[in-house]
């Protein structure tokens, strides 16, 4: 079956530190992949997604890759902000593969520090 | 910009009584969603929604539950009699298309079952 892993929370960094949270992936199928995320009180919001190997998904600021031959989708961001403060969640669909829904990792708390 | 709306934000229950949990998807959109987070665990799919019948549903979506279109415009998750372990976040989600279109969370109705 399918199956994301993302790293456990919570990731605490300071200010324009460089942030990663790792994302890797099982599929039996060819994936799209995506990164959610889920400000305090809010739903979940798409933040960036690829839908084929060596794609790099970006938006506001943040980027991830789409890496096959290791099966990530690591979500990196140069400089981070307080206001990036939230639950990401990285997850794939599988609709290739006949999967109408979306599989999600455990979500990874950030928190930033000013 | 058009967004997933959902009423209520909080619902508090007693077992074994029901519930009907709604949502107003975008207007042109045609994929409805369901999805459930229990406190600290992963974003789990339930069931999805196309053309006024359930095109799929996960192990989680039992007879306990139902969803229906009953005018065209809301979007209802039903559980007819619930347990303690209903507790959740529930999150409605829609997509104008099936394939690699993202989908549009709405801020989720918090069920607690006491």
């Amino acid at each position: 079956g399918n199956s994301v892993t993302q790293m456990e929370g919570p990731v605490t960094l300071s200010e324009e530190a460089f942030l990663t949270i790792n994302c890797t992936y099982t599929a039996t199928g060819y994936p799209s992949l995506f990164w959610y995320v889920q400000y305090p009180g809010e739903g979940l919001q798409l933040l960036l997604k690829a839908t084929k190997a060596d794609d790099k998904g970006s938006n506001k600021g943040f980027e991830a890759t789409y890496r096959k031959e290791t099966t990530s989708f690591h979500l990196e961001k140069g400089s981070v902000q307080v206001s990036d403060s939230a639950v990401y969640f990285c997850a794939l669909s599988d609709q290739r593969g006949g999967a109408d829904g979306l599989t999600f990792g455990k979500g990874t708390h950030l928190i930033i520090q000013p | 910009e058009p967004e997933v709306t959902q009423t209520p934000s909080h619902q508090v229950t007693q077992m074994g009584q029901e519930v009907i949990l709604r949502c107003v998807p975008i207007s042109n959109h045609l994929y409805f969603y369901w999805y459930r987070q229990i406190l600290g665990q992963k974003v789990e799919f339930l069931v999805s929604f196309y053309n006024n019948e359930i095109s799929e549903k996960s192990e989680i979506f039992d007879d306990q539950f139902s969803v229906e279109r009953p005018d065209g415009s809301n979007f209802t998750l039903k559980i007819r009699s619930t347990k303690l372990e209903d507790s959740a976040m529930y999150f409605c989600a829609s997509s104008s298309t099936r394939m690699d279109s993202p989908l549009h969370f709405g801020n989720g109705t918090r069920l607690t079952v006491t």
